[in-house]
């Protein structure tokens, strides 16, 4: 069974500038969530997406970050634009309603 | 708010020690109590999980042990071995349904000197 895959794995940009994220949950999963994880925490829950539906977006923060699930499967995160705290890893993880597996991230340096 | 508080911040065992990680949480809707474990350059995985109406879980080497009336729950790694170098984080889950809300803790880095 494959993972759950993002892209880039990393990514350098500086302040003030845009930047996109790409997520393909394991095949199957409803449910889509991205975390942001700052060096040295434990990840964070931006939002969650069942289906293509928004269940839960109270921590994202709306005025930079954007999200979409178009179709259900793939999903996107985007930030516009960039501010020196954004540097962090994403993670997107999905689940079948349980378990929550995650991909491997992009880390994001915002210089 | 910090809903999963974890200690240490970072532990250093020697091969074939214990090595022992504690979490406390505050939210009582919690009805699910995972533990992550994290590789450099890898996002966490699903170690061990337990439910609060469960004082005990065994997995190998893992065990979680829950004290519901106090709020903690702590892994314990026995023989701890190199390759269990990584970080760890507690974390609880609530609100049921689809809503399955992943709160974490800050995290122990874990050491095994050989």
């Amino acid at each position: 069974e494959a993972g759950v895959a993002q892209s880039p794995r990393y990514k350098i940009i500086e302040k003030r500038q845009s930047v996109a994220f790409w997520c393909n949950p394991i095949s199957g999963h409803a449910t889509l969530y991205w975390y942001q994880q700052i060096l040295g925490q434990g990840p964070k829950l931006l939002i969650q997406f069942q289906n293509n539906g928004v269940v839960d977006d109270s921590q994202l923060p709306k005025d930079r970050f954007s999200a979409e699930r178009l179709k259900g499967v793939d999903s996107t995160l985007k930030i516009q634009p960039a501010k020196l705290e954004d540097s962090a890893v994403y993670l997107c993880a999905s689940s079948a309603g349980g378990i929550q597996y995650f991909g491997a991230g992009t880390r994001l340096s915002v210089l | 708010q910090q809903q999963v508080k974890q200690s240490p911040q970072s532990l250093i065992v020697q091969k074939g020690g214990i090595s022992i990680i504690n979490c406390a949480y505050e939210n009582t809707a919690f009805d699910y109590f995972p533990w992550y474990q994290q590789f450099p350059g890898k996002g966490p995985a699903l170690l061990i999980a337990i439910r609060p109406d469960v004082s005990e879980k065994k997995e190998g080497r893992f065990t979680i042990s829950f004290n519901k009336s106090a709020k903690q729950f702590s892994l314990h790694i026995m023989d701890s071995q190199p390759g269990d170098s990584a970080t760890y984080f507690c974390a609880g889950i609530g609100g049921g349904g689809s809503n399955y809300k992943l709160t974490f803790g800050k995290g122990t880095l874990l050491t095994v000197n050989p």
